[in-house]
């Protein structure tokens, strides 16, 4: 089975360009989380969405990001401008709330982005 | 006070040592926790749940003090293959997302 799908595993961009990451969750699964993780600041929540629709968006650092879930199998988080300290590894992972627990909830393997 | 704090680490073991973590929350109505392992440049992985009377997989213990707010994994007779970075997570008080510490490294050498 495919398990959370990310794309691009790797992005290199120079400061003030837009940045799109891309996820498929789990067929099946309702709710997406976007995560950020650099080494000062560990492993942060941004935003999730459930059915679809963002329920908690508090994490999203500034107006420079944006995520989206158009549709159940399809998500985006933009970051336009892009600045050097938003290089960090951003995790997608998926869950089916119908008892959400620790042993339901998969990370796709990451996008690594690194801005100069 | 952020919402989950774990010892700083790096934990670094030899083969066959047993070696605790320690975690704390800050949110007294937190439900549910768990343990991830997160290897170099990989994704965390679920290790084990950690349940209130307190539970064992293997050669790994989870306890949890709910009146001091506090979570421990204790690995036994550790392995190479140990080497990772275990981080404490809790789920938050709406139920709906997991919320991670920064996690503790453990290095485990021959």
């Amino acid at each position: 089975d495919a398990g959370v799908i990310q794309s691009p595993r790797h992005e290199v961009t120079e400061m003030g360009q837009e940045v799109t990451l891309r996820c498929k969750p789990i067929s099946g699964h309702n709710s997406l989380f976007w995560y950020r993780q650099t080494m000062m600041r560990g492993l942060e929540l941004l935003i999730y969405f459930n059915n679809n629709v963002p329920i908690d968006d508090s994490g999203m650092p500034e107006d420079r990001f944006s995520a989206k879930m158009p549709n159940a199998s399809f998500s985006t988080l933009k970051i336009q401008p892009s600045e050097p300290r938003d290089s960090a590894v951003y995790f997608c992972a998926s869950s089916w709330t119908g008892g959400l627990s620790g042993n339901t909830i998969y990370f796709g393997e990451g996008s690594w982005l690194t801005v100069v | 006070r952020k919402e989950v704090e774990q010892d700083p680490g790096p934990f670094n073991v030899p083969e066959g040592a047993t070696v605790a973590f320690n975690c704390t929350y800050s949110n007294s109505a937190s439900q549910s926790f768990f343990w991830y392992r997160q290897d170099c440049r990989k994704e965390p992985k679920l290790l084990m749940s950690v349940y209130s009377s307190g539970n064992e997989d293997g050669r790994f213990t989870a306890q949890l003090n709910r009146a001091s707010q506090y979570i421990s994994l204790l690995i036994r007779d550790s392995k190479l293959s140990d080497s990772a970075t275990y981080l404490c997570v809790v789920l938050n008080q709406a139920g709906t997302a997991l919320i991670f510490g920064k996690g503790t490294t453990l290095s485990v050498s021959s």
